[in-house]
């Protein structure tokens, strides 16, 4: 079925350092891509998204690039703050058998900036 | 502004008792979903539904069940809660497919942490 890979954390990267979270797909059809992040204490938040092969989302300086060839979404950001600090999930849009959509997460990935 | 609530942040049951989990969204969408968060496994789906009164099943339904008898509220509840339910219960919405097939956003709760004794 389909699912989404991402790297195991921590990731501990220093302030304005360069950020990469590889996250890897397999899916039937075209889904559509998603990172969501979630902060301590709160809820998942969306992040950014791209609907179709070669669109890159971005937000807030993180960018993502949906790439069909390489079943691939990978995060990054070229300079990261401590505020940055969070949990990163990759999701993608998940045809059930009725018909309907939901989206299925990736595993998450922790990200711990140091000043 | 949007805005999904839950009843509670921190719950804690003992085994054998009937745990209700609220959620309230105010942005009149027509889906919501209940998920389990769990270290190193991510967010996985238990129910959702599309439509007051309607449900379907997501990958872990068992040991669960839900009810929506009004669009803005979606709750979840746990027949008889044992230890292995333990858990970040998240709740979330979204508008209604579109035909494109184009997903919107899903907007999420800050969770209930409950602790099963």
């Amino acid at each position: 079925g389909d699912s989404v890979t991402q790297m195991e954390g921590p990731v501990t990267l220093s302030e304005e350092a360069f950020l990469t979270i590889n996250c890897t797909y397999t899916a039937t059809g075209y889904p559509s891509l998603f990172w969501y992040v979630q902060y301590p204490g709160e809820g998942l938040q969306l992040l950014l998204k791209a609907t179709k092969a070669d669109d890159k989302g971005s937000n807030k300086g993180f960018e993502a690039t949906y790439r069909k060839e390489t079943t691939s979404f990978h995060l990054e950001k070229g300079s990261v703050q401590v505020s940055d600090s969070a949990v990163y999930f990759c999701a993608l849009t998940l045809l059930m058998d009725t018909g309907r959509r939901a989206l299925t997460f990736g595993s998450g990935t922790r990200l711990q900036v140091q000043p | 502004d949007v805005k999904v609530t839950q009843s509670s942040r921190y719950l804690v049951k003992r085994t054998g008792e009937k745990v209700f989990l609220e959620c309230v969204q105010d942005m009149d969408h027509e889906n919501m979903f209940w998920y389990r968060q769990d270290p190193g496994l991510g967010l996985r789906l238990i129910y959702f539904s599309y439509d007051v009164k309607m449900k379907e099943k997501g990958d872990i339904p068992e040991g669960y069940s839900v009810s929506r008898e009004k669009k803005e509220r979606f709750s979840l509840i746990l027949e008889s809660a044992s230890t292995n339910q333990t858990s970040m219960y998240l709740c979330a919405s979204t508008v209604r497919d579109r035909a494109s097939g184009s997903y919107n956003e899903q907007f999420f709760g800050p969770g209930t942490r409950l602790t099963v004794l």
